[in-house]
């Protein structure tokens, strides 16, 4: 069974800097690639980030490039994102997500999410 | 402002039919076949429900089914019942480097 478990959300002050992570089991996890999607409180969903299994394409909506960072080990099938200069607009329910495979970009599993707020 | 529009709400009786849109552009939802639709309960993960306009993953009832016209996507959910209750959103794949827009979802309420 798949299961996707994101951890290190928190409280962080504006301009500070969070790593959040998400463990992954139940799949060959070097076959799939990731994606990061977020969730402001009473808002919608927003594609944030993606990673192929290698790590050797990756790409960042633009609210978030430049200032946010995702990684993955394989080794450890984990997959990470790196938050730099952090904005209250950051403030959000952050969700890993397994891609499905094949054409298109699908979400087929997802994690609980992890809740992070930026305040001051 | 999300890219997709959705409306608000949505509403119908248990064993009635509903029907949720999504209007994109030439862009998203016109150019491709890569629309899909989540479900969401309250307080819960997204869970995708249809996928590539109108397949289903293994595992999602059959009440489901999406369907495309020009720039505006569908999810048609028939037989409602009260677990059906939740918000839905539909998504588009838009260039490389935009890999997913999404609507701003959908109330259903059963009524």
């Amino acid at each position: 069974e798949v299961h996707l478990v994101e951890s290190g959300g928190g409280l962080v002050q504006p301009g500070g800097s969070l790593r959040v992570s998400c463990a992954a089991s139940g799949f060959t996890f070097t076959t799939y690639s990731m994606h990061w999607v977020r969730q402001a409180p009473g808002k919608g969903l927003e594609w944030i980030s993606y990673i192929s299994g290698e790590s050797t394409t990756i790409y960042y909506a633009d609210s978030v490039k430049g200032r946010f960072t995702i990684s993955r080990d394989n080794a450890k099938n984990s997959v990470y994102l790196q938050m730099s200069s952090l904005r209250a607009e950051d403030t959000a329910v952050y969700y890993c997500a397994k891609d499905r495979g094949g054409t298109g970009y699908y979400f087929d599993y997802w994690g609980q999410g992890t809740l992070l707020t930026v305040s001051s | 402002q999300s890219a997709l529009t959705q409306s608000a709400s949505v509403s119908g009786s248990p064993g009635q039919s509903i029907t949720i849109s999504c209007t994109g552009t030439s862009s998203d939802v016109g150019g491709y076949n890569y629309v899909s639709w989540y479900q969401q309960h309250p307080g819960k993960a997204p869970k995708l429900i249809i996928y590539d306009v109108n397949n289903r993953p293994s595992g999602v009832s059959n009440r489901f089914s999406g369907s495309k016209s020009a720039n505006t996507a569908s999810l048609t959910i028939s037989g409602l019942q009260a677990e059906d209750e939740a918000d839905y959103y539909c998504s588009s794949y838009k260039r490389t480097n935009i890999l997913a827009v999404f609507g701003g979802g959908t109330k259903l309420t059963v009524l």
